[in-house]
């Protein structure tokens, strides 16, 4: 089983809707999680750490649910500019390692 | 801001061929990685590096590969003999404190021939 696995999508998404989509982890001992946007042949860019609280920044929430072992991100009033890779990561303490899951394709459209 | 900066941006090397690939972390952070990216594949973990050690290397990583932290400043992979399939795009971070969010740097493409 892969340490991190997401939906590769795509989820097409039209401009001003809500998009919602999970990441799981397979290891326990992953302590911090964060989003991650990627464009096209750039490097990754912190979009969001996810709090065990849940948390948000502008139009996105993230939330954590240990028990079950996910995150999600939610977009709400999706942008055109939104379209990009979203990367869920988790950290684990034992190496220091951040682990990144395949990433799930988001496509707004007009 | 502080940013991670990676060089060069592209290099193109003959297969064989050792490569180094350099990386200047943001200047307060004390946790370093490299990372590849396939063409269309997923981010691949390639090691975590803290207080002048390896903490992790995946299987990737292996002989071929090194880094080194040889300054202060600098935090390079060297890849001794690379071949067709090292091809990728390598990115660096960095991180503050463990857990922490990590910064990329913008990546070398390594282009074997």
């Amino acid at each position: 089983r892969k340490e991190v696995e997401q939906d590769p999508g795509p989820f097409n998404v039209p401009e001003g809707a809500t998009v919602a989509f999970n990441c799981t982890y397979s290891n326990s001992a992953s302590q911090s999680f964060f989003w991650y946007r990627q464009d096209c042949r750039k490097e990754p860019k912190l979009l969001m750490s996810v709090y065990s609280s849940g948390n948000e920044d502008g139009r996105f929430t993230a939330q954590l649910n240990r028990a079950s072992q996910y995150i999600s991100l939610l977009i709400r009033d999706s942008k055109l500019s939104d379209s990009a890779t979203y990367l869920c990561v988790a950290f684990k303490a034992a190496g220091n390692k951040l682990t990144f899951g395949g990433g799930t394709r988001v496509l707004v459209k007009p | 801001e502080p940013e991670v900066t990676q060089t060069p941006s592209h290099q193109v090397t003959q297969m064989g061929q050792e490569v180094i690939l350099r990386c200047v972390p943001i200047s307060n952070h004390l946790y370093f990685y490299w990372y590849r990216q396939i063409l269309g594949q997923k981010v691949e973990f390639l090691v975590s590096f803290y207080n002048n050690e390896i903490s992790e290397k995946s299987e990737i990583f292996d002989d071929q590969f090194s880094v080194e932290r040889p300054d202060g400043s600098n935090f390079t992979l060297k890849i001794r003999s690379t071949k067709l399939e090292d091809s990728a795009m390598y990115f660096c971070a960095s991180m503050r404190a463990p857990g922490t969010e990590a910064f990329f740097g913008q990546g070398t493409r390594l282009t074997v021939v």
